[in-house]
């Protein structure tokens, strides 16, 4: 039973180009959360989603940065123009459902790199 | 608006001796509290978590937490150390009415065992 699996593991993007990060939520699970850790820092939340529906993105930035999880195929986290300072490294969670006592399970993330 | 408070950034031990991990809370109420552990270059992984049964709970790995409600602490121990334990520990709250896994994550506490 594979667990969440996030692609790429490292990304590296010029200032202003399109950063695109997958995460495929453990099989059965149809809960996802996307949660950002800048260098020495904890995680911060961004985004929890369901299938094909944004449940609060409250930790999102307000521009550049956009979240899907569509019926089929991976949950994608679009950061668009990146900057410097999105340097971070990305992690996706998913869980089976919703409560707080439900088991979360979190990919090894993708650090992105901005230069 | 709750939080978390880890008071070590780094904490250092020789293998076979105690840990302990220090984490206080900010709420007038039983948060649910938790643990999480982060490898390098790897996601996190659940330690323990409290959601207002036991005051002393129980994870993996030989770790445990106590709730202490009068000193508003969730500390982190174990009673013998291993090299195996060296890595990013989180102190973690999910905000009372959340509803789902949106966690607050403390700027965590970096354990180094040594021979």
């Amino acid at each position: 039973n594979a667990g969440v699996m996030q692609n790429p593991r490292h990304l590296v993007r010029r200032r202003g180009q399109e950063a695109r990060l997958r995460c495929s939520p453990m099989k059965g699970h149809s809960h996802v959360y996307w949660y950002r850790q800048l260098p020495e820092e904890g995680l911060k939340f961004m985004v929890y989603l369901q299938k094909e529906n944004i449940i609060d993105e409250s930790g999102m930035p307000k521009e550049r940065f956009s979240a899907e999880f569509p019926k089929e195929g991976p949950s994608i986290l679009r950061i668009q123009q990146v900057v410097r300072g999105d340097s971070a490294a990305y992690f996706c969670a998913s869980s089976p459902e919703t409560g707080v006592s439900s088991p979360l399970h979190f990919g090894n993330g993708t650090r992105l790199t901005v230069t | 608006a709750q939080s978390v408070t880890q008071l070590d950034s780094h904490v250092s031990v020789s293998e076979g001796t105690p840990v302990l991990l220090r984490c206080n809370y900010s709420s007038s109420y039983s948060p649910s509290l938790f643990w999480y552990v982060q490898h390098p270059n790897k996601g996190l992984q659940l330690l323990l978590k409290y959601t207002s049964a036991a005051t002393l709970v129980k994870g993996i790995n030989g770790f445990e937490a106590e709730f202490k409600k009068s000193e508003t602490s969730f500390h982190l121990t174990k009673p013998s150390a291993h090299m195996s334990d060296a890595a990013e520990y989180f102190c973690v709250v999910i905000p009372r009415g959340t509803g789902f896994q949106k966690l607050v994550f403390g700027t965590g506490t970096r354990l180094l065992v040594s021979p």
